[in-house]
């Protein structure tokens, strides 16, 4: 259980373009959905926290306009980064906490579920 | 002060030793904390959860924590060199609504 699947796990780009990233939790209804972004050797880089219905919470330096976050149903999250330039090449990683485990303590409802990322080039 | 303190490592073990690696966090508030392993070039994964005093046993996996002493910790026993990945440890912060990572141990098991 907990499956949480990402779309592209790869992809190259040309510089100025969009590029759209979906993160989808299989097995569960996710209340909220997490962002992540990590560099080569770099530890995880929170950007925004998205709950469904609702606008994203965008951690500080993370240009909301830049990375536009859609969390449109309970099992579905999207990350565009509009006009990509290379310094945004990294590796993307969505995550979910599961709606049934709100107020559990086994296992804590601050678990999170990871898909298995999107790596992103810019050239 | 950083919220969740790891040591960044390299921590090297012979295989079959017991692999310890170590977290501090400074919300008292935290109730719940995770251990998640992170091979090279993919995504973290869940290990292990723990949110009482103690010890934790999962497997070879044991998971200690001491609230008193805002410290966590993960034991792996028997280490073997498919365990060599980088270990993250994570407590709730801003209320519970997110988790906050250390920048993670690596770990190198060795032949």
């Amino acid at each position: 259980g907990a499956v949480v699947s990402q779309h592209p796990s790869r992809v190259i780009c040309k510089s100025g373009t969009s590029v759209k990233i979906e993160c989808r939790s299989l097995d569960f209804q996710a209340t909220t959905m997490f962002w992540y972004r990590q560099f080569p050797k770099q530890s995880l880089m929170l950007m925004a926290t998205s709950n469904e219905g609702s606008k994203a919470t965008y951690e500080q330096g993370v240009e909301k306009d830049k990375f536009l976050i859609n969390h449109a149903s309970l099992t579905l999250s999207t990350l565009t980064v509009t006009s990509a330039h290379p310094e945004d090449s990294s590796f993307y990683i969505c995550s979910a906490r599961d709606l049934t485990q709100r107020g559990a303590i086994e296992p804590p409802q601050e678990t999170q579920y990871f898909g298995p990322g999107t790596r992103l080039l810019v050239l | 002060q950083k919220e969740v303190e790891q040591n960044s490592g390299p921590l090297s073990v012979p295989e079959g030793a017991i692999a310890s690696l170590n977290c501090t966090y400074s919300d008292r508030g935290s109730q719940s904390f995770f251990w998640y392993r992170q091979y090279s070039g993919k995504s973290p994964e869940l290990i292990m959860f723990i949110y009482s005093n103690g010890d934790k046993e999962d497997g070879r996996f044991t998971a200690q924590l001491n609230k008193a002493s805002q410290y966590v910790s993960l034991l792996i026993r028997d280490s073997q060199p498919s365990d060599s990945a980088t270990y993250l440890c994570a407590a709730p912060t801003g209320g519970g609504n997110k988790l906050t990572f250390g920048t993670g141990t690596q770990l190198k098991v060795e032949l």
